[in-house]
């Protein structure tokens, strides 16, 4: 166990839907970054969170967003989904957003199944 | 252009039997890490080693070692006398980013390691 939760673990929902993923990084942990991971396109990194602020972004699509709360859970938005957008996605958290060994601890996951 | 590339997609090994998993990358940035993830089938990621660019040595950790070839831009993961509990997905990532503010991590599409008994 990592330490960090995500909710829910599975979700099925339809094409032109919005849903929320949430995020709860381990105790102490600043920085939460999100991941997709589908079987075209591997695992992408989506966004960085430290302590509220966005630190960096990759490949995010303009139809989701994310923050990060003052209680450093994040929730990350996915909105007028479309089948492309199943996939699993992973939230990880670190303790810092610096220094070299920033090692990061995924979350168990939350598989996304749009139809 | 593929940033971190893996090579293998999927490899075999003897159960006590070492195992090289290949993994190269690129970046034009002077600083930047080296991670290893392994992924087992129930879907979690775990985090097994990490190279940092000035690293003067290759890092250990356990059954793990990392063989870091700064010129020739590889960092590939060695695990000595591999276990039945080592078949797992297993992923190369880099950070990219300067080191004191966000991160970027780029991840390889991974290689499905299957030990034999």
């Amino acid at each position: 166990d990592s330490g960090v939760t995500q909710t829910p673990k599975h979700l099925i929902t339809a094409t032109g839907q919005r849903v929320t993923l949430r995020c709860s990084p381990r105790s102490g942990d600043l920085s939460v970054y999100w991941y997709q991971q589908s079987l075209d396109q591997g695992l992408q990194f989506l966004i960085h969170y430290y302590n509220g602020e966005e630190r960096a972004k990759g490949n995010i699509l303009e139809r989701f967003s994310a923050q990060q709360f003052p209680d450093l859970h994040s929730e990350l938005n996915l909105s007028s989904l479309e089948l492309g957008d199943s996939a699993l996605y992973f939230c990880a958290s670190s303790a810092r957003t610096s220094g070299a060994n920033n090692e990061q601890f995924f979350g168990p996951g939350t598989r996304l199944t749009v139809l | 252009a593929q940033k971190i590339t893996q090579t293998q997609p999927g490899m075999f090994v003897q159960e006590k039997e070492a195992v090289t998993l290949d993994c190269t990358y690129d970046t034009s940035d002077p600083s930047y890490g080296l991670f290893w993830y392994k992924q087992p089938s129930s879907g979690e990621m775990i985090f097994l080693i990490y190279q940092g660019s000035y690293d003067q040595q290759n890092a250990t950790e356990g059954r793990y070692s990392l063989n870091f070839q700064k010129a020739r831009k590889s960092a590939n993961l060695v695990i000595s006398a591999s276990q039945l509990g080592d078949s797992a997905m297993y992923f190369c990532a880099m950070r990219e980013g300067p080191d004191n503010y966000g991160q970027n991590f780029v991840f390889g599409p991974g290689t499905r390691l299957s030990v034999l008994p």
